[in-house]
């Protein structure tokens, strides 16, 4: 099993631009949240999906939007890009029945120019 | 609102000696807390949680709800537990959900 996969690891973007990150959970889990970590910070709760519908969000501008697919596989998708949106993008899974047990994967680290 | 503060930024310690990172937390509800700790080129990864009163890997925290801490202990520091460590928050029946300070960098000298 290979945890949590996400990709792409690196990304870099202009000011203005749309960017798509995309996760894989764990094998078995049903839950997708995400987080962004900017640099010398916690990870900071964006949102979390499960069931294919956004059920909790943090505090976080419409800009930043996500989907999950049948197969439990989630994207989360930020328009018109700030400088301020720099930062590493976490992926975290889990199952209904875990919910305290979150996997991390490794990150997609966004910069943008 | 949430918070969670680790006032420690970076703690060295020299191994074999006692260690606490300090957690401190706001929430007006019953809180769930967690700490999570990242080894080096290594994903974030969970330590323990307070509801399951364990010791991972010889490391301890008590919920101290009077004093609103969660401070992570182990009595022998030992130089793999240098890492990145995380203290988190969430609120009882959202535990997905996380609230994380700003984190501790824990260096056990030789």
């Amino acid at each position: 099993d290979a945890g949590v996969t996400q990709s792409p690891t690196h990304l870099i973007k202009t000011r203005g631009q749309q960017v798509t990150l995309r996760c894989s959970p764990k094998s078995g889990h049903d839950t997708v949240s995400w987080y962004q970590q900017a640099l010398g910070q916690g990870p900071q709760f964006i949102f979390q999906y499960y069931e294919e519908e956004e059920r909790q969000r943090g505090n976080f501008p419409d800009r930043f939007s996500g989907h999950q697919f049948p197969n439990y596989s989630s994207e989360l998708n930020v328009n018109a890009l700030l400088l301020g949106d720099s930062a590493l993008y976490l992926c975290a899974s889990s199952t209904t029945g875990r919910a305290e047990k979150l996997f991390f994967g490794s990150g997609t680290q966004l910069s943008v120019l | 609102a949430q918070r969670v503060t680790q006032p420690e930024k970076l703690l060295s310690v020299f191994k074999g000696a006692p260690v606490e990172l300090k957690c401190n937390y706001s929430y007006s509800g019953s809180p769930e807390l967690f700490w999570y700790v990242q080894y080096s080129r290594q994903r974030l990864q969970l330590l323990l949680r307070h509801i399951s009163r364990e010791s991972i890997k010889g490391f301890t925290a008590d919920l101290n709800k009077g004093e609103t801490s969660f401070h992570l202990k182990k009595p022998f520091a030992q130089e793999e537990d240098s890492a990145m460590y995380y203290c988190a928050l969430s609120r009882s029946g959202s535990a997905r959900q996380l609230t994380f300070g700003s984190g501790t960098q824990l260096t056990v000298l030789p």
